[in-house]
């Protein structure tokens, strides 16, 4: 069956430190995997895809680089309103299965 | 990003009743849609796939018979909690995904359910 860890659980930081999130995953053949944010009471929000080992993709102060076990999603120079939970999903022949997320704080 | 639309977001119904949840893709066809239930601080469990115009597939531990899913058009899935119990209460949220199987999903806003 499909795996997906992400660690740590929380994270708390301070506006400007960077630092990375982790999402390691066992699937039997990887369709593509997909980091989302949610807050609190809301749905997820689409981040990025990425397909295959070597893969990375930017947005902002987000980067995501996937290799063939694990992904990362990095936070460079963090401010407050990047707190939120941060998801992975990975997606096999039909199904998306998500970890438990990382609930990500940035203190002023 | 797609729009998908979640309604209601909250519902507070008493315990025996049944409660529908739509979930709608409002600028594409969704050939698959998802139905996840999330507990507070926890992450997005799936309960069912379903892909238009056939029988949903329910994970393991789910009763297909209490939460029934409809996907009967290419924009338009429905959850329904039937002989709704305390214990259901959660939140729920639902996906939809194109035709392209290894694209991303996109998620409604959720709905908070509370059975009293």
């Amino acid at each position: 069956e499909d795996q997906v860890t992400q660690s740590p659980e929380a994270l708390r930081l301070q506006e400007g430190e960077s630092s990375s999130l982790n999402c390691s995953y066992t699937v039997s053949g990887l369709r593509g995997l997909f980091w989302y944010r949610q807050d609190p009471g809301k749905g997820p929000e689409f981040l990025f895809t990425l397909y295959s080992a070597g893969e990375e993709k930017e947005k902002e102060r987000l980067k995501a680089t996937l290799t063939k076990k694990e992904s990362f999603l990095h936070i460079t120079a963090p401010k407050p309103e990047d707190s939120a939970t941060y998801l992975c999903a990975v997606q096999d022949n039909n199904d998306m299965r998500f970890g438990a997320g990382t609930r990500l704080t940035v203190k002023p | 990003g797609a729009v998908v639309s979640q309604h209601p977001s909250r519902v507070i119904c008493k315990s025996g009743t049944s409660v529908k949840i739509e979930c709608r893709s409002l600028d594409f066809q969704a050939t698959t849609m998802f139905w996840y239930r999330q507990f507070p601080k926890q992450s997005l469990m799936l309960m069912a796939t379903s892909n238009e115009g056939s029988k949903a597939t329910y994970e393991q531990g789910v009763e297909k018979d209490k939460f029934l899913i409809n996907h009967a058009s290419l924009t338009l899935s429905t959850l329904t909690v039937t002989s709704a119990h305390p214990e259901d209460s959660s939140f729920y949220i639902c996906s939809a995904r194109g035709f392209r199987q290894n694209t991303e999903a996109f998620f409604g806003q959720g709905t908070r359910l509370t059975v009293v």
